[in-house]
């Protein structure tokens, strides 16, 4: 799977939309970005994922360039409970496939 | 409701003894993945079970052993042979015909006295 590489922390206010980038430059045809992201001592929480268009959910926005090497999660409204760590992935979607989590990004929310 | 449940949340156990961490899901997944995360680490693959009575191996099986008997459930064991225990410890499962997205269970904490 591609490497990633995320910057190691942000801040953001409460209310206001938090942008996070994601560089995915040796990215492969066949493989999607995926987001995750773990609130402190909990499971990792799936976000959105996505291969060549932009995608939307009720969680976040997630924007693909068109060369695909990079991309970045938008949260349209940040609250406190957003504060968390948020993975940035790549991956083959293949059966048994194994997420690999480099070391995200670190967000706070602040109020 | 569906989802991943772990049980318990804290576990503690003495040295040399071999414990066992549970894992459920009621979401009809197929496949089911145990991971291990340590301290400000990311998540390493232990086992993961694509399909009931079938198992492999990830990236650091050594001193953990599966079973999956039922769909529903992959219980994860941790024996005297793993040398570093302690450590927090997720269960995922997801559908497995198109590789999709895996969701995680609450997680385990395991530390060993």
């Amino acid at each position: 799977d591609a490497k990633t590489t995320q910057p190691p922390s942000m801040d953001c206010a409460e209310g206001r939309a938090a942008n996070l980038p994601c560089n995915h430059s040796t990215i492969s045809g066949n493989e999607y970005v995926y987001w995750y992201r773990q609130i402190h001592s909990q499971g990792p929480q799936y976000i959105i994922h996505g291969l060549k268009n932009n995608e939307t959910n009720e969680m976040a926005s997630l924007i693909i360039t068109e060369d695909r090497k990079s991309s970045t999660l938008i949260l349209p409204h940040a609250t406190l409970r957003d504060t968390a760590v948020y993975y940035c992935i790549v991956r083959v979607k293949a059966a048994g496939n194994k997420l690999t989590f480099g070391g995200g990004t670190r967000v706070l929310v602040k109020p | 409701d569906g989802g991943i449940t772990q049980s318990p949340k804290y576990l503690f156990r003495k040295e040399g003894q071999n414990v066992t961490l549970s894992c459920e899901q009621n979401l009809n997944h197929d496949a089911m993945y145990w991971y291990r995360q340590d301290p400000g680490q990311g998540l390493r693959l232990i086992y993961y079970s694509q399909i009931v009575n079938d198992f492999q191996k990830g990236d650091i099986a050594e001193g953990y052993s599966v079973s999956r008997e039922k769909k529903e459930s992959f219980p994860l064991t941790v024996t005297s042979a793993q040398k570093n225990p302690t450590a927090f410890y997720l269960c995922a499962s997801s559908r497995t015909e198109r590789g999709d997205t895996q969701y995680f269970g609450p997680g385990t904490r395991l530390t060993v006295l």
